[in-house]
């Protein structure tokens, strides 16, 4: 079946330090994986997706992913954080009938300046 | 419309009271979905619709949930003798056939009282 684990309900970064976001997964199918920034009193938004191809993911607003299928990560980095970026992000797995996503339970970013 | 649009925004209701929340998706969107976010738990996957399939329905909780889909755009999610554990965050989501980038609508925060 498949599912997604973030590590770490809440990650706390000073302005500029480097941001680490953690996410394994399972999946009994070749994965396809995501990753959704949800700001607050806002609908999620897509800040990458992992299909095929490169295993180094880049996306919106500086954030990058890369997957590793050794060890079933998919964790999300932005070098240099910005009070703006303080958000709750999920990461997400394709279900296995391919017609859904599976969500992990967000972690939530603080940026203190 | 240029995005997905959830009304109302806030919804609170008696317990035991019927209610039912609209999405109405981006122009063109085949795929539908309904999720679920409680606090703490992230995303609960709820139900799918796609073109003229039969629905996905294999995430809803209990029998007093239901959805449809008419015309292959405006959904409505209908919950019945709402309970208090019902209180959460109603997300809406539309995407192009096989596409996966989700685009969600602000949602609609049920309060059972």
């Amino acid at each position: 079946a498949q599912s997604v684990t973030q590590l770490g309900s809440h990650v706390s970064v000073s302005e500029g330090a480097l941001v680490l976001l953690r996410c394994n997964y399972s999946s009994s199918v070749p994965p396809y994986l995501f990753w959704y920034v949800q700001y607050p009193n806002q609908g999620l938004q897509l800040l990458l997706k992992y299909t095929t191809g490169a295993t180094l993911v880049k996306g919106i607003n500086g954030f990058e992913a890369e997957f590793k299928k050794s060890e079933t990560s998919f964790h999300l980095t932005k070098p240099s954080a910005h009070m703006s970026d303080a958000a709750e992000y999920f990461c997400a797995v394709i279900s296995q009938a391919g017609t859904a996503l599976i969500f992990g339970k967000g972690t939530t970013l603080s940026v203190s300046s | 419309g240029a995005g997905v649009s959830q009304s109302p925004s806030n919804k609170v209701t008696e317990k035991g009271k019927d209610v039912e929340l609209r999405c109405d998706p981006i122009s063109g969107h085949t795929a539908l979905y309904w999720y679920r976010q409680s606090l703490g738990q992230g995303l609960e996957f709820l139900i799918y619709f796609q073109g003229n399939s039969a629905p996905d329905k294999s995430g809803l909780p209990s029998d007093r949930f239901s959805a449809e889909r008419t015309g292959g755009s405006v959904s409505t999610l209908t919950i019945q003798r709402t309970q208090q554990e019902d209180s959460a965050v109603y997300l809406c989501a539309s995407s192009l056939e096989g596409s996966y980038g989700y685009t969600f609508g602000s949602g609609t925060r049920l309060t059972v009282v």
